[in-house]
């Protein structure tokens, strides 16, 4: 069985502070992952690919750990505008079929 | 360019009333997925389609629901007879060829209340 995992939170985070959360997945085959964000009654949109080098977008940082099997989402600098949830994403590669969404992070960054 | 488009945005019905959800997916996108989102069991996916063909339907919760894709442009969710623990907000997404890196771009979904 498929399982990708979060902490669903919430996490409260003060304006301008960095915060971390981890997505942890079952399947060691897992061959791509993104982060998703979705805002409240929204749908869910690519936030960014997570590659097995690690990558950054500005002020989000994405790392891949394949011996413990989970992927990480760096935020620094929060901002209001950060407030949402973020969808962990796994695919076991093969085609579409093995993507599978984890629950989501709630994040609310605080004046 | 228009993102995937769904319709309706909001339906609400009587329990064993038929139910069709619509999608357009990106042009040019040779995938097209149908998901339910609720609080309890987060994104699932119910079904998806490769070049018009449903490749896994895994996720079909029962024999009510049915998809279909009779061209590119254009796909079907169908619930019928629907029952209140259907009500979820059904998303439909499409992407490029390219298999399982290509990200998946969604549409404003579909929120459905079954009374």
């Amino acid at each position: 069985r498929k399982e990708v995992e979060q902490d669903p939170g919430p996490f409260n985070v003060p304006e301008g502070a960095t915060v971390a959360f981890n997505c942890t997945y079952s399947n060691s085959a897992s061959q791509s992952f993104f982060w998703y964000r979705q805002d409240c009654r929204k749908e869910p949109k690519l936030l960014m690919s997570v590659y097995s080098s690690g990558n950054e977008d500005g002020r989000f940082t994405a790392q891949l750990n394949r011996a413990s099997q989970y992927i990480s989402l760096l935020i620094r600098d929060s901002k209001l505008s950060d407030s949402a949830t973020y969808l962990c994403v796994v695919n076991e590669g093969g085609g579409a079929d093995g993507l599978t969404f984890g629950k989501g992070t709630h994040l609310i960054i605080q004046p | 360019d228009a993102g995937v488009i769904q319709s309706p945005r909001h339906e609400v019905t009587e329990m064993g009333q038929e139910v069709t959800l619509r999608c357009k997916p990106i042009s040019g996108h040779d995938y097209l997925f149908w998901y339910r989102q609720t609080m309890m069991r987060g994104l699932e996916l119910l079904i998806y389609f490769n070049n018009n063909v449903p490749i896994d339907d895994s996720g079909m919760p029962e024999d009510r629901f049915s998809a279909k894709m009779p061209n590119a442009s254009f796909s079907t969710l169908k619930i019928q007879p629907s029952e209140p623990r259907d009500s979820a907000v059904y998303f439909c997404a499409s992407s490029r060829p390219g298999g399982p890196n290509q990200p998946q771009h969604f549409g404003d979904g579909t929120r459905l209340s079954i009374l």
